[in-house]
């Protein structure tokens, strides 16, 4: 199976800020990566697809990056909004894990 | 409205069976794979099954695998999930989430959850 490792785990920051994080899998998975936000009390959001894809109505402060067993997703210019969890998935083959998440907060 | 809405979640004791149903609506279902994902409250998402939009092929995670059975009826819009022998390990929110190819197969489409409790 393959296995998802996302780093930090958490993430203080402050509005206007500009942040990353990163999803390595443990074998290479092409582009078959996509990205999550979870705000508390609510079923996740697709943000990214294809690694790099905007989903659509997605605010293009988000993007995503990468390819293989390296992947990021960056937001340029963090909104009060945009503190919630993140989390990556794999769709490569199946079982079709998730990383265990980065939790964003307001520093 | 594009909206999926899970039922069935409840208390259970160890060694039980639960069904959970998901209706879907407000987008055509056939064309769709579907997933069911549980989260523990304040812990991450665990992905647990998927089926195919119109074949009987189905995946499970390995720890669900021999007990649950995922299934769906697109003449009536609706994704099942047949729980057998529960522990207590899977209590969680269990989510339904839709899938398609012009997602690059990510999980577009969630319900809000039903919550499935496994205890004595």
């Amino acid at each position: 199976d393959i296995q998802l490792t996302q780093s930090p785990s958490f993430l203080s920051a402050s509005v206007g800020d500009r942040v990353t994080i990163t999803c390595r899998a443990s074998q290479g998975i092409s582009n078959h990566l996509v990205w999550y936000q979870q705000k508390p009390g609510k079923a996740p959001n697709l943000l990214i697809y294809a690694a790099s894809t905007l989903q659509s109505g997605v605010p293009s402060r988000f993007s995503g990056s990468g390819s293989g067993t390296e992947f990021t997703l960056t937001i340029s210019s963090l909104q009060p909004e945009d503190f919630a969890t993140y989390y990556c998935q794999h769709l490569h083959s199946y079982p079709i894990t998730f990383a265990q998440g980065t939790r964003l907060e307001i520093k | 409205e594009v909206q999926l809405v899970e039922s069935g979640g409840g208390l259970v004791q160890p060694g039980g069976s639960l069904r959970l149903s998901c209706a879907a609506s407000g987008f055509t279902f056939r064309s769709y794979d579907m997933n069911w994902v549980r989260q523990v409250p304040g812990r991450g998402l665990e992905w647990v099954s998927f089926i195919f939009s119109s074949t009987s092929m189905t995946h499970y995670a390995d720890s669900v695998k021999g007990r649950f059975t995922i299934s769906r009826d697109n003449a009536k819009n609706s994704l099942y999930l047949q729980m057998n022998s529960l522990r207590a390990e899977d209590t969680a929110l269990y989510y339904c989430a839709a899938s398609s190819r012009a997602t690059g197969d990510g999980l577009a489409i969630w319900g809000q959850g039903t919550v499935v409790t496994v205890s004595s």
